[in-house]
């Protein structure tokens, strides 16, 4: 199956400095990719959907000014927290898909462990 | 709006046991119907799907069955192995739009 992969795993920051986290489409090109976030014991949250060349879809509630995303290319999108507080600790996980419609699979990355001190 | 409620775990059980996690949904048109796994340490996995009602999905062993008058995708399996052991999302995804709705997840232990 399809190969979606996140860079870093694992990041520990201090509070009020920026973190980027990449998704990475490795055999397909995704139109479209999703970042979600994940609290512990809880379900995935979307946060924002983004298409290639295009301004994200922030989801209600979620800060476009905090959670930057850019979707560069076909096979890459980044999430950058700006600013982070001890609050934005959480998994958050990416998900692509090729094309842009519902009928679409979406592969989903292994997550990111964000911890902000 | 949509949402997605699946049964609080953990679920515990001995190998060959037969397993059901029950989720129900909540949805205005006809959305589609997915079960994802999540193994530890790894990312979701798509476990198998159903598009319209009474339609079946199945996978490794794991069935659940798209129920339209109940509102629910319940998944079953007939003997758990202790391979199994992951946590299980059953999800929604919107035909307009193609947002996936996940409910919160059940952690499934499966001792020898």
């Amino acid at each position: 199956g399809a190969v979606v992969s996140q860079h870093p795993s694992r990041v520990i920051c201090k509070s009020g400095t920026s973190v980027k986290i990449e998704c990475r489409s490795l055999d397909f090109q995704a139109t479209t990719m999703f970042w979600y976030r994940q609290f512990p014991k809880k379900s995935l949250m979307l946060m924002a959907t983004s298409n290639e060349g295009s301004k994200a879809t922030y989801e209600q509630g979620v800060e476009k000014d905090k959670f930057l995303i850019n979707h560069a290319s076909l096979t890459l999108s980044t999430l950058t927290v700006t600013s982070a507080h001890p609050e934005d600790s959480s998994f958050y996980i990416c998900s692509a898909q090729e094309g842009t419609t519902s009928t679409d699979t979406q592969y989903f990355g292994p997550g990111t462990r964000l911890t902000v001190l | 709006g949509n949402s997605v409620t699946q049964m609080e775990g953990p679920v515990t059980l001995s190998e060959e046991a037969f397993l059901t996690i029950n989720c129900t949904y909540t949805a205005t048109g006809y959305p589609s119907l997915f079960w994802y796994v999540q193994y530890p340490g790894e990312g979701l996995q798509l476990l198998l799907k159903a598009t319209k009602a009474d339609d079946k999905g199945s996978n490794k062993g794991f069935e659940a069955t798209y129920r339209k008058e109940t509102t629910s995708f319940h998944l079953e399996k007939g003997s758990v192995q202790v391979s199994d052991s992951a946590v299980y999302f059953c999800a929604l995804r919107e035909n307009q739009g193609g947002k996936l709705i996940f409910g919160q997840g059940t952690e499934l232990s499966v001792k020898p």
